[in-house]
């Protein structure tokens, strides 16, 4: 059974056109839930963690947010510059590993 | 300063081969993974060092793969004798405690 599943699989969205991405997650003791942003070619790149339910950060144009299921990273006025693939992952509190989803592939069009 | 860093950046070998990869990780820092991502697939936990221990196996696929940490330091992984499901992409990551792991631009493995 999958822990991290990522909706939807590839966005595409006009310059300024916001929208959110989903993660859903399945832990029997969530420490921490991770959002990284990759280019292709390179490897991913921190953007947040968040460790309780209600919990939100934020930066430029990027908002995540956290509930007991799932988490949200919303995307506020994008830009052709915010084109990359998301990565969600999360953390149990029996390890370190990071348990990774699939990702979205989104694309934002001049 | 200094992020991860990996090498080489790609590999090309033929099945049976061995192929070594290495990881330096920011300094400072007393933890290091591996990660894998194949084709179509989410990225992948293989192992977890503290300094130059092993904490974390788990993710290991087989005992063709074999990861050290000499000093604490710079790790390899290693894949002897490599087989074709063994191509991927591999990511080196680390951290100063449990949050934020820093990933590194990873080696592309191709086994022909």
């Amino acid at each position: 059974e999958d822990q991290v599943t990522q909706s939807p699989e590839a966005l595409r969205l006009q310059e300024g056109e916001s929208s959110s991405l989903n993660c859903s997650y399945t832990v029997s003791g969530l420490r921490g839930l991770f959002w990284y942003r990759q280019d292709p070619g390179k490897g991913p790149e921190f953007l947040f963690t968040l460790y309780s339910a209600g919990e939100e950060k934020e930066k430029e144009r990027l908002k995540a947010t956290l509930t007991k299921k799932e988490s949200f990273l919303h995307i506020t006025a994008p830009k052709p510059e915010d084109s990359a693939t998301y990565l969600c992952a999360v953390q149990e509190y029996s390890g370190y590993a990071l348990n990774f989803g699939k990702g979205t592939s989104l694309l934002v069009t001049p | 300063e200094a992020g991860v860093t990996q090498f080489p950046s790609h590999s090309v070998i033929e099945k049976g081969q061995t192929v070594t990869l290495r990881c330096d990780p920011i300094s400072g820092h007393d933890n290091l993974y591996w990660y894998r991502r194949v084709m179509g697939k989410e990225i992948k936990f293989l192992l977890h060092f503290v300094k130059e221990s092993k904490q974390d196996e788990s993710g290991m696929p087989n005992n063709r793969f074999l990861a050290e940490r000499t000093g604490g330091t710079y790790s390899t992984l290693k894949v002897q004798p490599a087989e074709l499901e063994d191509s991927g992409v591999y990511f080196c990551a680390s951290s100063q405690d449990w949050y934020e792991q820093f990933f590194g631009p990873g080696t592309r493995l191709t086994v022909l």
